[in-house]
């Protein structure tokens, strides 16, 4: 089954760096997404991207897909503290979603 | 238009107990599964279901795991004899019916078992 991985693990950065974590997949996709999560709390969308798109853009967020390589790339521009979270990318397919062990983001203010 | 619900959002339950974790989906959606997220690692998936059907519960385990979704009322993870092993947060999410891509997640239900 599909199952995204996110490299590196741990990213501790100041506030206004950018952040930049990757993820990796095993077979084909229609879409992938990321997620964030705060501690001890639910999982958050934050944005997909189709198979058939490179790039896309939300707010502070860029996501990349390459999917000759089988690898994504969510950008967090400008950093704030609150983006301290835990951030997980997710293929579909076989009706569910396949999720990597996440990136964990520290911002420091 | 309320997201998805899960109750208790924190359950202790001691070893050889019963465990029941709800989930409610959001209104108009009629497809539920159910996640579970270990310390430190990604969800994984454990059961998809509609009303009243199991669709695909190839990532429950075999025994003490079962899950429905009756036609009225919210779904229920139901973890019979429970063991330390299980305590994890258990996620619920939901989407409309055939877009699977499309699931929304309830804040979880962290399960400790002592």
């Amino acid at each position: 089954s599909q199952q995204g991985e996110e490299d590196p693990q741990a990213l501790s950065i100041q506030e206004g760096e950018n952040a930049t974590m990757n993820c990796s997949y095993k077979t084909s996709i229609n879409n992938l997404q990321w997620y964030r999560q705060n501690s001890g709390r639910g999982l958050v969308h934050l944005i997909l991207i189709r198979s058939n798109e490179r790039e896309k853009h939300s707010g502070r967020l860029r996501v990349t897909l390459d999917t000759s390589k089988k690898s994504s790339s969510l950008l967090i521009t400008a950093s704030r503290a609150a983006d301290t979270a835990s951030y997980f990318c997710a293929t579909e397919g076989n009706n569910r979603l396949a999720f990597g062990k996440g990136n964990q983001v520290v911002v420091i203010p | 238009n309320a997201g998805v619900m899960q109750n208790p959002r924190h359950l202790v339950r001691r070893r050889g107990q019963e465990a029941r974790l709800r989930c409610s989906p959001m209104k108009g959606h009629s497809h539920v599964y159910w996640y579970r997220q270990l310390p430190e690692e990604g969800l994984k998936f454990m059961v998809y279901l509609q009303k009243e059907n199991i669709i695909d519960e190839s990532g429950m385990p075999k025994e003490r795991f079962s899950a429905e979704f009756p036609k009225e009322g919210p779904s229920i993870l139901r973890i019979q004899q429970v063991v330390r092993g299980d305590s994890a947060a258990y996620f619920c999410a939901s989407s409309p019916p055939g877009l699977a891509s499309e699931q929304y997640f309830g804040p979880g239900t962290r399960l400790t078992v002592t």
